[in-house]
């Protein structure tokens, strides 16, 4: 059972415009949301997250979205470059990210046109 | 310190046979773990430690698989008796106690065949 989703298995944007990748989580009990960025034969990169308590995170091009209720949280990227083609995961966990296993969704692959 | 470290990159074994994998954290760090990721999934969490402590286990950690991690320093993961399902990338992380300070590894990549 998938406790966090990313329906998109890819998104294609074109350099310049605005990249929204999508997540969904099942587990009420999660309360730090974190993004990752992974390259092809590197390991994960952390790019962003957020806790339960604020609803939105921004940090430069990035910015993520927490909406409790619909349990769905967003990653935009604005504006999109060639570089930020990667794999993201959405990541979640418990007891404010201190217990330190998360759980991962399957990934949504950007493609980044120039 | 470069970051976190694995060794080997890539791991090629008959079914059947034993493999060890070693991660070398970033030096300060208090937490490893160990994660696998295969084709089309997210990686999924297998075990952890907080200095030589090994504190969490998953389910998928089955009784062929074992974690050390002497003196709070690097880590081994060992698979005996190897599967085809077992082929997967490897990947290990360390961070200083929060999810946020997660740093990982470029993993090791193990083919069963």
């Amino acid at each position: 059972d998938q406790q966090v989703k990313q329906n998109s298995p890819s998104l294609s944007v074109q350099e310049g415009r605005i990249s929204i990748l999508n997540c969904d989580y099942t587990n009420s009990m999660f309360d730090y949301f974190l993004w990752y960025k992974k390259y092809p034969a590197e390991g994960p990169t952390f790019l962003i997250s957020i806790s339960s308590i604020k609803d939105k995170n921004e940090d430069g091009r990035f910015t993520v979205f927490l909406n409790k209720s619909a349990k769905h949280l967003s990653l935009h990227i604005v504006p999109s470059q060639p570089g930020d083609s990667a794999v993201y995961f959405c990541a979640a966990s418990v007891d404010g990210g201190s217990q330190g296993n998360l759980i991962f969704g399957k990934g949504t692959k950007l493609s980044v046109k120039p | 310190d470069t970051g976190v470290s694995q060794n080997p990159r890539h791991k090629i074994t008959k079914r059947g046979q034993n493999v060890t994998f070693r991660c070398d954290p970033i030096s300060e760090h208090n937490r490893l773990y160990w994660y696998r990721q295969t084709l089309g999934q997210g990686p999924e969490f297998l075990t952890y430690f907080q200095n030589e402590a090994q504190l969490e286990k998953s389910r998928l950690l089955s009784d062929r698989f074992s974690a050390e991690r002497p003196k709070g320093s690097f880590s081994t993961l060992e698979i005996q008796r190897t599967e085809q399902g077992d082929s997967a990338m490897y990947l290990c992380a360390s961070s200083l106690g929060t999810a946020k300070g997660y740093t990982f590894g470029s993993g090791t990549r193990l083919t069963v065949v």
